[in-house]
């Protein structure tokens, strides 16, 4: 079984630009999950997903990311623009049903 | 609110010594708790988990028992190796239907030969 496929793996951008995270789930996982993981701390959900609808988005930063999940399976986080402190790994992880989440490697990004 | 705490790191230790890693949980009801493992250029794996009070949840060597009473779901082997190296995050499930997983901060173990 194929895991949760993320890309790129490494991203590096200037402060001000724009960039997209692409996140593949595994099949037949109808929840997706993007966590921000700044070095030296443990992941934080930034939105979650059921199927193509919104379950959390609490902790989402809507001034400049965006998240979508158009047909209930892969899906696309942004960042525009990116500032310094944004610099983290971007974490994408899926579900069914039960209580475990399978993550990706993730993208890590830089911001300069 | 929810939260976890675990011991800073790093860890380092020999190569077949004993590994405690100390994970202490605030939450209202009854999570569930995992410890995850991140290899270094990898994502989390699940490492291990326990969905209820005196559970005790296994794998690969690793053992961690849900205490109710202190709060703690800490994390033991009986003689790490080397490629034991990585960092591990204690974390709960609470919300229900959510599933929205609540880390601690990681903790960074170096086995050395």
């Amino acid at each position: 079984e194929a895991g949760v496929a993320q890309s790129p793996r490494y991203k590096i951008i200037e402060k001000r630009q724009s960039v997209a995270f692409w996140c593949n789930p595994i099949s037949g996982h109808a929840t997706l999950y993007w966590y921000q993981q700044i070095l030296g701390q443990g992941p934080k959900l930034l939105i979650q997903f059921q199927n193509n609808g919104v379950v959390d988005d609490s902790q989402l930063p809507k001034d400049r990311f965006s998240a979508e999940r158009l047909k209930g399976v892969d899906s696309t986080l942004k960042i525009q623009p990116a500032k310094l402190e944004d610099s983290a790994v971007y974490l994408c992880a899926s579900n069914d049903r039960v209580d475990i989440q399978y993550f990706g490697a993730g993208t890590r990004l830089s911001v300069l | 609110g929810n939260s976890v705490t675990q011991m800073e790191g790093p860890v380092t230790l020999s190569e077949e010594a004993f590994l405690t890693i100390n994970c202490t949980y605030t939450a209202t009801g009854y999570p569930s708790l995992f410890w995850y493992v991140q290899y270094p250029g990898e994502g989390l794996q699940l490492l291990l988990k326990a969905t209820k009070a005196d559970d005790k949840g296994s794998n690969k060597g690793f053992e961690a028992t849900y205490r109710k009473e202190t709060t703690s779901f800490h994390l033991e082997k009986g003689s790490v190796q080397v490629s034991d190296s990585a960092v591990y995050f204690c974390a709960l499930v609470y919300g229900g239907a959510t599933n929205k997983l609540i880390f601690g901060t990681g903790t960074l173990l170096a086995v050395q030969p």
